[in-house]
């Protein structure tokens, strides 16, 4: 049983340069929710995706950030532009489909740094 | 939206001592409350959740207790050991809407000190 996994784990960037940052969610899992970790602070929700929607997106940063969650394939995080700022770790997450149940399993999480 | 407040942001204890981690949230509609665990450089894990139908729930040496009236949530940890070292982190969400996010608080970070 695969967990949720997450490719590169560790991405250096320099800035103006694109980021892309993948996740495979559990096998069966139909919701991806990407999530930000600054330095010694908590999770801060980004976006919540199910195959070929956009659910809700209102924790991602207006531009240069994007996701998606093809038909086939992983979720993409994508960051254009990068800029210091954007330094941090990025994690995704992953729920089977159906309420009420409710638990979010997390990847390893991507480290960006932005030179 | 949803406000998680957690406290206090760090705290040390001696093993065998008793570790309570307290959170606060502002949604009176969230109903349910996961506690991850997080160490250095690796993924958040959950240990334990509890939903807003129950008052308290209790896993070996971990119980987490929840009063809705005071919107207010707690983890409470038993004879820590080192190992339960590691950053915690509340969180709330709202399972009977379509936004299916977790609220995070800011985390505590917890030594056991052998």
């Amino acid at each position: 049983n695969a967990g949720v996994m997450q490719n590169p784990r560790h991405l250096v960037r320099r800035r103006g340069q694109e980021a892309r940052l993948r996740c495979s969610p559990v096998k069966g899992h139909s919701h991806v929710y990407w999530y930000r970790q600054l330095p010694e602070e908590g999770l801060k929700f980004m976006v919540y995706l199910q195959k070929e929607n956009i659910i809700d997106e209102s924790g991602m940063p207006k531009e240069r950030f994007s996701a998606e969650f093809p038909k086939e394939g992983p979720s993409i995080l994508r960051i254009q532009q990068v800029v210091r700022g954007d330094s941090a770790a990025y994690f995704c997450a992953s729920s089977p489909p159906g309420l009420p149940y409710n638990e979010q399993f997390f990847g390893p999480g991507t480290r960006l740094t932005v030179l | 939206g949803e406000n998680v407040e957690q406290h206090p942001s760090t705290l040390s204890v001696q093993e065998g001592d008793s570790a309570v981690i307290k959170c606060t949230y502002s949604d009176s509609a969230s109903n349910y409350f996961p506690w991850y665990k997080q160490e250095l450089g690796k993924r958040p894990q959950l240990i334990i959740d509890i939903r807003s139908n129950v008052g308290e729930k209790k896993d070996q040496r971990i119980a987490v207790t929840l009063n809705k009236t005071a919107k207010h949530f707690s983890l409470h940890i038993t004879e820590t050991q080192p190992e339960d070292s590691a950053v915690y982190f509340c969180a709330a969400h709202n399972s009977g809407g379509s936004n299916y996010k977790l609220t995070f608080g800011k985390g505590t970070l917890l030594t056991v000190n052998p």
